[in-house]
């Protein structure tokens, strides 16, 4: 059985840089195929593809955000973590992870998402 | 990037109604075309992908439909747990985007 859960602060400022984890099972990324992506939903709005990262470190950003992400991951723990600098309030957000198969590029299995904050 | 376009924005319904939601791209994406259903507080949940392929689980009264820039999802007969937010998402390319949504109310 495949879950997900993010973790991560709450609450940031404008201009600090966001750290998001996301800690995975029942699946590796070790293992041919598999992905993990970030997807944010700001409050009463729509989804935003993010970032995703493939077992083979392949990593895909959106064009728009591109310069502002990093995602990781560490294959020992079952982890990938999003990193996102200068955070706006317009990033106010939850911000989910979710897994995805090389080649479908659909999203089957997510995490409960996060709600981040930007405030001072 | 492309874009996704969903219509209506919102749809009234009552239950046992047929549904159609529509999406088009900005720019042909062949077959390429996801379904997601989003209920108030919880994660998306994948329903449909390559068009009309149902993922495991997903009862047979949704369907989908359509090639190149305009698809459709249907529900057949609206049950009262399909009240929620629909949206598209375009899984063509490497770089995925998601309509704007469609709320099914209940009219």
């Amino acid at each position: 059985q495949i879950t997900l859960k993010e973790s991560g602060p709450a609450l940031v400022k404008p201009t600090q840089t966001l750290t998001l984890t996301c800690t995975f099972s029942g699946f590796s990324l070790s293992t041919a195929g598999m992905g993990v992506a970030w997807i944010r939903q700001p409050p009463g709005k729509a989804l935003e593809w993010l970032a995703l990262i493939y077992w083979n470190d392949n990593k895909r950003y959106s064009p728009s955000l591109k310069s502002r992400f990093t995602i990781t991951k560490d294959t020992s723990k079952n982890q990938v973590v999003l990193t996102m600098t200068n955070m706006d309030p317009v990033d106010t957000a939850t911000y989910y992870c979710a897994h995805g198969d090389y080649g479908s590029g659909t999203f089957d299995y997510w995490g409960q998402g996060t709600l981040v904050t930007v405030s001072s | 990037d492309i874009q996704m376009t969903q219509s209506p924005s919102t749809l009234s319904a009552s239950v046992g109604d047929r549904v159609t939601i529509t999406c088009r791209a900005s720019q042909s994406i062949s077959s390429w075309m996801a379904w997601y259903q989003q209920k108030p507080g919880q994660a998306p949940k994948l329903l449909i992908y390559k068009t009309s392929s149902l993922e495991s689980g997903v009862p047979s009264r949704f369907s989908g439909s359509g090639s190149g820039t305009e698809f459709t999802l249907t529900i057949s007969s609206l049950q009262p747990d399909d009240f929620a937010t629909y949206y598209c998402q375009n899984h063509e390319s490497q770089s995925w985007t998601f309509g704007q949504g469609t709320k099914v109310e209940i009219k």
